[in-house]
């Protein structure tokens, strides 16, 4: 499978614990996004990065979550002492600099803070 | 920031119909707009999407019009078919930036 790879697909934990999640983006594509998306909405806008640099970090995300990148291929995204809000889909996505705009997405990870 | 307003929330349509996913956006910068269908449980995959020095964009049953001045562009689905339906999201951005999306559209094509 050459798409955007997430792991994992659920995640089930207890408020206050640390979760981290994977993603691979498809192979070339320097531009990796994390975006959030809860029942009923649209994904919403996390973080995005240009191979390792960290180019943009949404007002909306508190200094409990980070995200790192660090050999510009594939991207962690941790959230520390989780919240009860915290639970949604985690989505992925990737996207070539140039030449193609398209961004495609992963699968998710589903979380759920108990 | 850029705020995206998509309508109507659910669609209804008979099979064979026509289905009209209406957007708004506020950034005028704003010059790329992508639509994605998310299946139940699926990712979103794109269908299609127009940048802003085209008015228009048709790809088979799908096209999808954009009017800079008003900042609002639609997607038009003909002939609908079960297979259709789905959650339809609008966005709005820059390519190879951040995406602004809609909240969605539930599209349900009865047989």
């Amino acid at each position: 499978d050459t798409g955007v790879s997430q792991d994992p697909r659920h995640k089930i934990t207890k408020r206050g614990q640390n979760v981290t999640f994977r993603c691979d983006p498809i192979s070339e594509h320097n531009r990796l996004y994390w975006y959030r998306q809860t029942l009923g909405q649209g994904p919403e806008f996390l973080t995005y990065f240009q191979n390792e640099a960290q180019l943009e970090k949404s007002r909306l995300l508190s200094d409990r979550f980070s995200a790192e990148r660090p050999k510009g291929s594939f991207s962690t995204l941790e959230i520390q002492r989780t919240e009860q809000g915290d639970s949604a889909m985690y989505l992925c996505a990737s996207s070539l600099l140039q030449g193609q705009e398209t961004q495609y997405f992963g699968p998710g990870t589903r979380l759920l803070v108990l | 920031g850029e705020n995206v307003e998509q309508h109507p929330s659910t669609l209804s349509v008979q099979e064979g119909d026509s289905a009209v996913i209406k957007c708004t956006y506020s950034d005028s910068a704003s010059n790329y707009f992508p639509w994605y269908k998310q299946e139940l449980g699926k990712r979103p995959q794109l269908i299609i999407d127009i940048r802003s020095n085209v008015g228009e964009k048709k790809d088979q049953r799908i096209a999808v019009t954009l009017n800079k001045t008003a900042k609002h562009f639609s997607l038009h689905i003909t002939e609908t078919q079960p297979e259709d339906s789905a959650v339809y999201f609008c966005a709005a951005g820059s390519p190879g930036y951040k995406l602004s999306f809609g909240a969605g559209t539930t599209v349900t094509v009865r047989a």
